[in-house]
């Protein structure tokens, strides 16, 4: 089983801000890594795969790296619809597994 | 346009069944991945089970042995049969196309269904 620690589980931000999210992997998983996020009631919502690719559609303010353990996605100008859970996910080998979860909250 | 809308949740009694269902439309269920992947109240993402497009089936330790994925060709349905069902496995339950074998991770997710188990 492929472990993920997602940091930090709550951070507060303003409209504007600049802000980054980590997922830390187990073990290596090259660049199989997604990012989705979440709204309340809602199913996730894919955002980012391939560690840095956009899904289609979705606004260029977010991006994503990282490669092998340690990834990172970034909000670059953060917007009221942005406040939500981000959640990592591996899709290097089962069980699929997911970060804990990063919950946007406004400050 | 890819659409996946589940049924079948709801209460149940501890150690009951439940079978969940996911439809399919937009896309061929059976040449996909399909996952199921619950999330209980407040908490995060859990995958539960995936189902080849060639019919190998994998499930997560939790649900080993209680719970069985499988697929209807003729309706473009995706099931989850749940049997021994247990206070923790309370949650939403989303099916999600899985497109693992094109090295790429879940594109789309149905709605969700909630199923609670409690006497």
């Amino acid at each position: 089983v492929i472990w993920m620690t997602q940091s930090p589980s709550l951070l507060s931000a303003s409209t504007g801000d600049r802000v980054t999210i980590s997922c830390r992997m187990s073990q290596g998983i090259s660049s199989y890594l997604a990012w989705y996020q979440q709204k309340p009631g809602k199913a996730p919502e894919l955002l980012i795969y391939a560690a840095s690719t956009l899904q289609s559609g979705v606004p260029s303010r977010f991006s994503g790296s990282g490669s092998g353990t340690d990834f990172t996605l970034t909000i670059s100008c953060l917007q009221s619809e942005d406040f939500a859970t981000y959640y990592c996910q591996q899709y290097y080998s089962f069980p699929r597994t997911f970060g804990q979860g990063t919950k946007v909250e406004i400050k | 346009e890819v659409q996946l809308v589940e049924s079948g949740g709801g209460l149940v009694q501890p150690g009951g069944s439940l079978r969940l269902s996911c439809a399919a439309s937009g896309f061929t269920v059976s040449s996909n991945y399909m996952s199921w992947v619950r999330q209980a109240p407040g908490k995060g993402l859990e995958w539960v089970s995936v189902i080849y497009s060639g019919g190998s089936t994998y499930y997560a330790d939790s649900v080993k042995g209680r719970f069985t994925i499988s697929r209807d060709n003729s309706k473009n349905t995706l099931y989850l049969q749940m049997n021994s069902l247990r206070a923790e496995d309370t949650a939403v339950y989303y099916c999600a196309r899985d497109r693992g074998k094109y090295q790429l991770p879940f594109d789309y997710w149905g709605q969700g269904t909630l199923v609670t188990v409690s006497s």
